[in-house]
């Protein structure tokens, strides 16, 4: 079975721009999450989406943004780019069955920096 | 609001020793306490898990203890090895949610 898989794996960006990055879960699962992780606050829950709704939210701004589509892969969205959005992005998958947390399996992140 | 302490953030240990990382929760809603091992350049990996009704789970050398009452729970690794030199993360998933708080990770060193 694939893990999870992350595109790109690198980003350079400057301020201002706004990046998009993606997440293809693994075969199955239907709950993805995303988070901030950085050397400073460490790993920060962004948010969470399961059949295409967004179920959990992290306290972020407006700025940070995430879709899921129908086969269950995410994307997220960064507008107006600032130097404190460089960090790693991970994104986590889980079966995202209701009533109980379960296993969340993460692919190996992307790494963005702000210059 | 919803918190997890995590300790220590630093720890060696000599090869064949035993190491221990604690985490606090704050959130007593909380029911699900998963462990991760992060390696450079890599995602966090799930080494072990425990749920609120579990005191203790064990697996070959990993052991996760809970302690409802005092809302923590402790990481126990047992005849260390080098390749278990890595950063370890804790985290609660509040009941009822798919969110997450992690603590703020703890590297461990083996020494050879």
């Amino acid at each position: 079975k694939a893990g999870v898989t992350q595109t790109p794996r690198y980003l350079i960006k400057t301020r201002g721009q706004q990046v998009t990055l993606s997440c293809s879960p693994i075969s199955g699962h239907r709950s993805v999450s995303w988070y901030q992780q950085t050397p400073g606050q460490g790993l920060q829950f962004l948010f969470e989406y399961f059949s295409e709704t967004q179920r959990n939210k992290g306290n972020f701004p407006g700025r940070f943004s995430g879709r899921q589509f129908s086969n269950s892969r995410s994307e997220m969205n960064v507008s107006t780019l600032e130097l404190g959005d460089s960090a790693l992005y991970l994104c986590a998958s889980s079966s995202g069955l209701a009533g109980a947390p379960d296993e969340q399996f993460f692919g190996p992140g992307t790494r963005l920096t702000v210059l | 609001g919803e918190n997890v302490e995590q300790h220590p953030s630093t720890l060696s240990v000599q090869e064949g020793d035993s190491a221990v990382i604690k985490c606090t929760y704050s959130d007593s809603a909380s029911n699900y306490f998963p462990w991760y091992k992060q390696e450079l350049g890599k995602g966090p990996q799930l080494i072990i898990d425990i749920r609120s009704n579990v005191g203790e789970k064990k697996d070959q050398r990993i052991a996760v203890t809970l302690n409802k009452t005092a809302k923590h729970f402790s990481l126990h690794i047992t005849e260390t090895q080098p390749e278990d030199s890595a950063v370890y993360f804790c985290a609660a998933s509040i009941r009822g949610t798919y969110k997450y708080i992690f603590g703020t990770g703890t590297r461990l060193k083996v020494l050879a």
